[in-house]
């Protein structure tokens, strides 16, 4: 079982509409939960940090997360051509060991 | 501010010879990070440094991989010899002292590698 999981996609939605992206991680012990945005030929830029139980807003993204579960999300409203990329769901384990990172979804959003 | 800067950005070898890249981290980053990136994944660490000190390379390839933080500031990270299968982008991040803790990392433009 990988560390962190995530649907590779593709995941196409149309302009305006909420694109949903999920992860699940398998240490149940992680601390700190990351969204990374990479655009095609770029490098990746942090686009979101969620550290406890719940929602987390900022503009038209909001990060949920649910350790009981194990799973952390990505909500993006109103999507934008410009929102299309892949986005890395990254997990730190906490106790100094390495931030994880999943491979990563690929997003569409269709004009 | 100046971000992570990386050097160079593409570079074309044949396998078996020897290759170097460069990273100079955001001024006060303590945490330097190299990660390899396949196409299609996620990075993958290869080795984390706290100032001058390598505090995890356990995924580092020691065989032909290796890497220097002189002085705790710039960085270092050598192939030799090259096989086929490094082909991918290497980056570089960085971080400050309690980035090390939430995993907001700054990472460079890559290097990207291709292995002929």
């Amino acid at each position: 079982q990988k560390e962190v999981e995530q649907n590779s996609g593709p995941l196409s939605v149309p302009e305006g509409a909420i694109a949903s992206l999920n992860c699940t991680y398998s240490d149940r012990g992680s601390q700190s939960f990351f969204w990374y945005r990479q655009y095609s030929g770029k490098s990746p830029e942090l686009i979101m940090s969620i550290y406890s139980n719940g929602d987390k807003e900022d503009g038209r993204f909001t990060a949920q997360l649910n350790k009981a579960s194990q799973y952390v999300s990505l909500l993006i409203r109103d999507s934008q051509p410009s929102d299309s990329a892949t986005y890395l769901c990254a997990v730190n384990p906490g106790s100094a060991r390495q931030l994880t990172f999943g491979s990563g979804t690929q997003l569409t959003v269709l004009p | 501010e100046a971000g992570v800067v990386q050097s160079p950005r593409y570079k074309i070898i044949e396998k078996k010879q020897p290759v170097a890249f460069w990273c100079n981290p955001i001024s006060g980053h303590n945490t330097l990070y190299w990660y390899l990136q396949n196409l299609g994944q996620g990075p993958e660490l290869l080795i984390r440094y706290e100032n001058e000190e390598a505090v995890d390379d356990s995924q580092l390839p020691k065989d032909r991989f290796s890497a220097e933080r002189l002085k705790g500031v710039d960085s270092t990270l050598k192939i030799q010899p090259a096989e086929l299968g490094d082909s991918a982008v290497y980056l570089c991040a960085s971080s400050t002292r309690t980035g090390v803790n939430t995993g907001e990392l700054f990472f460079g433009e890559g290097s990207r590698l291709t292995v002929l």
